[in-house]
């Protein structure tokens, strides 16, 4: 079945370090991919998304790229603030039989120090 | 315009007893789906409805169940309440269902459940 693997938090960095979070995916055919983040006490938004490979999904300085080899759409920012300390949540999106639904990975929480 | 809703915020239930959750999309927004997030578990779909019918089940025994009214608001129930389903219940409406636009659900802060 279609399932989102993300790397375990939690993840701890100082403001202004490099970013990087590890998600890959298991589907059949080809998935709509997306990043949501939970800000604390809120519920999930949209952060980016990309829908075909080698699509680039960017906003707010984060990208992640879809690769269809690698079956991965890790986040990443170059830059990080602690303003972006928040829960970041994978995720995928197929058609499939009919049904759809949107398929998440277990979420990894960021905390930045300043 | 305003976001989802849902309520209650917060509530503490004993075991068997149930509890009827609410969500109140935003305006226009026709398909909601209901999921419960544990920290164990993460993020797990319920439900989605659209235009009043149910459109997809995830994996969850018969005690949860859901609807959809006309004006698009949607309601979830759960019987028999168990220790295990002490969770953060969140709901998302779109436009459409999920698979026919862009994917973007829009989420509520969600409706956090304690089973003592």
């Amino acid at each position: 079945g279609n399932s989102v693997t993300q790397m375990e938090g939690p993840v701890t960095l100082s403001e202004e370090a490099f970013l990087t979070i590890n998600c890959t995916y298991t589907a059949t055919g080809y998935p709509s991919l997306f990043w949501y983040v939970q800000y604390p006490g809120e519920g999930l938004q949209l952060l980016l998304k990309a829908t075909k490979a080698d699509d680039k999904g960017s906003n707010k300085g984060f990208e992640a790229t879809y690769r269809k080899e690698t079956t991965s759409f890790h986040l990443e920012k170059g830059s990080v603030q602690v303003s972006d300390s928040a829960v970041y949540f994978c995720a995928l999106s197929r058609t499939q039989g009919g049904s759809e639904k949107l398929v998440f990975g277990k979420g990894t929480k960021l905390t930045v120090n300043p | 315009k305003a976001g989802v809703t849902q309520t209650p915020r917060y509530l503490i239930k004993t075991r068997g007893q149930q509890v009827t959750l609410s969500c109140s999309p935003i305006s226009g927004h026709r398909s909601v789906s209901w999921y419960q997030q544990t920290p164990g578990q993460g993020l797990q779909f319920l439900f989605e409805y659209f235009s009043e019918t149910q459109r997809n089940k995830g994996n969850f025994p018969g005690r949860f169940s859901g609807r959809q009214f006309s004006n698009s608001r949607s309601e979830m129930n759960v019987s028999t309440l168990e220790l295990g389903d002490s969770a953060l219940y969140l709901c998302a409406s779109s436009l459409v269902p999920t698979g026919r636009g862009t994917g973007e659900l829009f989420f509520g802060e969600g409706s956090r459940l304690t089973v003592l």
